[in-house]
């Protein structure tokens, strides 16, 4: 079983809706993060927690929402869906324990199409 | 923000070749790491440097922390099909304790049999 887990793996939704993709981990990391990778774009940051009652904005925040509602799980939220949030979003996890080092693991991701 | 240049953003080598690409920052990076993305899959962490002129290797891959703490190289050496995939460099965004990655934009390497 995968230590960072992503649900849906695929979603196709229609512009204006509300979607909410889901990670969770069993890796007992207390930080998680939630990426946004574009062609060409590499991978942007758009919401981190460093543990269940820190949320901070990450570089590409706007339209986007998250909740911690475990150490266990993060969940990424479109509150009304638009064309160009179609991408492949990954889920991160890291340890602060390991102190700068701070290498992250990822989730397989979740492919997003806003038709 | 800090940003990472990371270069090539694609290659295309015959197998057996040997593959260097880099990555260079605007500001000095306490940490450097390399990842690998298959297609489909998420990124998977190669390579860690913590230390600036640090030369490490995992199998075929070699990766160095520069000196100047504002650039890494990796290297792969007798490419295969199975090195085909996405390359990233990452580091921590900044100093004190948020300690979030920024990552390169990527290298594609594609490996003809």
């Amino acid at each position: 079983d995968a230590d960072v887990t992503q649900t849906p793996r695929n979603r196709i939704t229609k512009t204006g809706k509300r979607i909410m993709l889901e990670c969770s981990q069993t890796k007992g990391h207390d930080r998680m993060y939630w990426y946004r990778q574009d062609p060409g774009l590499g991978l942007r940051l758009i919401y981190y927690s460093f543990d269940v009652k820190d949320i901070n904005k990450g570089e590409i925040s706007d339209g986007y929402s998250v909740s911690r509602q475990a150490q266990a799980k993060f969940s990424l939220s479109l509150e009304s869906a638009i064309p160009n949030q179609t991408a492949l979003y990954f889920c991160a996890t890291s340890d602060s324990g390991r102190g700068v080092n701070t290498e992250a693991f990822f989730g397989q991701g979740t492919r997003l199409t806003v038709v | 923000g800090q940003q990472l240049n990371q270069s090539p953003q694609s290659m295309f080598i015959q197998e057996g070749e040997d593959v260097s690409m880099n990555c260079t920052s605007s500001s000095i990076f306490n940490t450097w790491l390399w990842y690998k993305q298959d297609p489909g899959e998420g990124p998977v962490l190669l390579i860690a440097l913590y230390k600036a002129g640090e030369l490490t290797s995992n199998g075929r891959l070699t990766a160095q922390f520069g000196i100047t703490r504002k650039d890494s190289f990796l290297n792969i050496s007798a490419s295969i099909p199975s090195d085909v995939g996405i390359y990233f460099c990452a580091g921590p965004s900044s100093g004190g304790s948020n300690y979030k990655l920024t990552f390169g934009k990527g290298t594609l390497l594609t490996v003809n049999p």
